[in-house]
């Protein structure tokens, strides 16, 4: 079964770092870029960037750079999302999507991950 | 605010017929192809249309997609009370190098 399964909730503090991460199975996981995209609270949904699998690639929606880092580690098929300093307005949902072969339609998305940064 | 021009809300009853727009401009829909996504409440989105009209193994042909210019327009017949969800159109933006969502429209089954 082909699928990507994201880390679980995070509660942090602001000025914390963080990683969370989105794992792929049942595919050949270098094949596919890997986008996130992160959900405010009621809000729809924003892209942050991708990172190509193969050779750790990445490009960032101008909203999101120089505020988190994309990684991946092809070995173990996990793609990482970070960040070095959090902040309140960073509370949300964050999932990993798949880039699919076809089109550039997302295929196959991530659980998603609840973070939330407060006091 | 989303450069994707979507209604907030959308409603219909059991067995009705529903359209949800999409606005873009040349930059975006005008060039590129576009994407639908449903998202029930609690879950990840699902990818539900692609390429303008093109459907995935096992999305219901009841679900459809059409393009004309610069907008797009999502087709729902035969609602049924689980197509209840948010509904985003989605496509590649020339400036920003990726892909842009609409603000998505929240669809009620009265």
């Amino acid at each position: 079964e082909v699928q990507l399964v994201q880390s679980g909730a995070e509660v942090k503090k602001p000025g914390e770092s963080l990683r969370i991460s989105c794992k792929g199975s049942g595919y050949i996981f270098t094949t596919y870029w890997i986008s996130w995209v992160r959900q405010m609270p009621g809000k729809g949904l924003e892209w942050m960037g991708r990172i190509d699998p193969s050779d750790s690639y990445t490009s960032y929606s101008p909203s999101f750079q120089g505020h988190v880092t994309f990684s991946a580690d092809k070995s173990i098929r996990t793609a990482y999302l970070q960040w070095s300093s959090l902040k309140a307005s960073d509370t949300a949902i964050y999932f990993c999507a798949r880039h699919g072969s076809v089109s550039d339609a997302f295929d196959m998305w991530g659980q998603g991950t609840m973070v939330t940064v407060s006091p | 605010q989303s450069v994707l021009t979507q209604p907030p809300s959308a409603s219909g009853t059991p067995g009705q017929r529903v359209t949800i727009s999409c606005s873009g401009s040349d930059s975006n829909i005008g060039s590129n192809t576009v994407n639908w996504y449903q998202q029930v409440p609690g879950t990840a989105p699902k990818l539900l249309i692609y390429s303008n009209n093109r459907r995935p193994s096992g999305v219901p042909d009841r679900f459809s997609g059409s393009k004309s210019g610069t907008s797009a327009s999502l087709a729902i017949s035969g609602l049924q009370s689980e197509d209840e969800a948010h509904y985003y159109c989605a496509t590649w933006d020339d400036s920003l190098n990726g892909p842009e969502f609409g603000g998505g429209t929240k669809l009620t089954v009265l």
